[in-house]
């Protein structure tokens, strides 16, 4: 069964820091990875998306990695801002049969606040 | 602009009751889905469809039924709603059947209260 697991629960820096985000699954046969944004009430908005083959991607400040074979992706924030404050979430899609499923598999999440 | 809403954005039920939790999406999307988000679980799928008159049970369906009439909406009822269904409840649509690169959309949220 696919466990999804994020490090740290939740993360605190000032502003300006460069940080890192965890997110480890235990089954490498994975469609893709999503990196999610969920702000407080809201709900989830897709960052990043990195398919099988693919060892990152980057959109303005953040860069997405992948290690399929090690079961590791990591979300780096460079110049973090307070507007960056908000829940992150990774999800794997399950590889199934060579194709792919629909089903997404999340991890719990980031709780991630910047200090101006 | 294409959207994906949920309704009611809150609703606090009493045990026993039946609850139907709306949700409507304009993309046009096959793929509908159905989760819940409780602390320390993540998102867990509860029902999913891949098209009008198709539906599938997810990881915790018990005790929750959907049905799909058209494209648009896919509801979910609790039959009989029990404390233990207290959560934020989330709906969302894909377009493809499983493509490397399509996303699911997300609504906002219902948060449901089971006393």
């Amino acid at each position: 069964k696919q466990e999804v697991t994020q490090i740290p629960a939740a993360l605190s820096v000032p502003e300006g820091e460069n940080l890192v985000l965890n997110c480890s699954f235990t089954d490498s046969a994975i469609y893709n990875l999503q990196w999610f944004r969920q702000d407080p009430g809201k709900g989830l908005t897709s960052l990043l998306l990195i398919q099988s083959s693919q060892r990152e991607q980057t959109s303005g400040r953040l860069n997405a990695s992948l290690d399929k074979s090690s079961g590791r992706s990591t979300l780096y924030i460079a110049a973090s801002q307070p507007g960056d404050s908000a829940t992150y979430l990774c999800a794997v899609k399950k590889e199934n049969y060579g194709g792919a499923t629909n089903k997404l598999i999340f991890g719990t999440g980031t709780l991630l606040a910047v200090q101006p | 602009d294409a959207e994906i809403t949920q309704s009611p954005r809150h609703k606090i039920t009493e045990t026993g009751r039946q609850v139907t939790l709306a949700c409507h999406q304009t993309w046009n999307h096959n793929n509908m889905f159905w989760y819940r988000q409780d602390l320390g679980h993540g998102l867990r799928l509860i029902h999913y469809s891949y098209g009008v008159q198709d539906t599938n049970k997810g990881e915790v369906s018990d005790g929750y039924s959907v049905s799909r009439s058209n494209t648009e909406d896919l509801p979910l009822t609790l039959e009989s709603a029990a404390s233990s269904q207290t959560s934020v409840y989330f709906c969302a649509s894909s377009e493809s059947s499983g493509g490397a690169t399509d996303t699911q959309y997300f609504g906002p949220g219902t948060r449901l209260t089971v006393l």
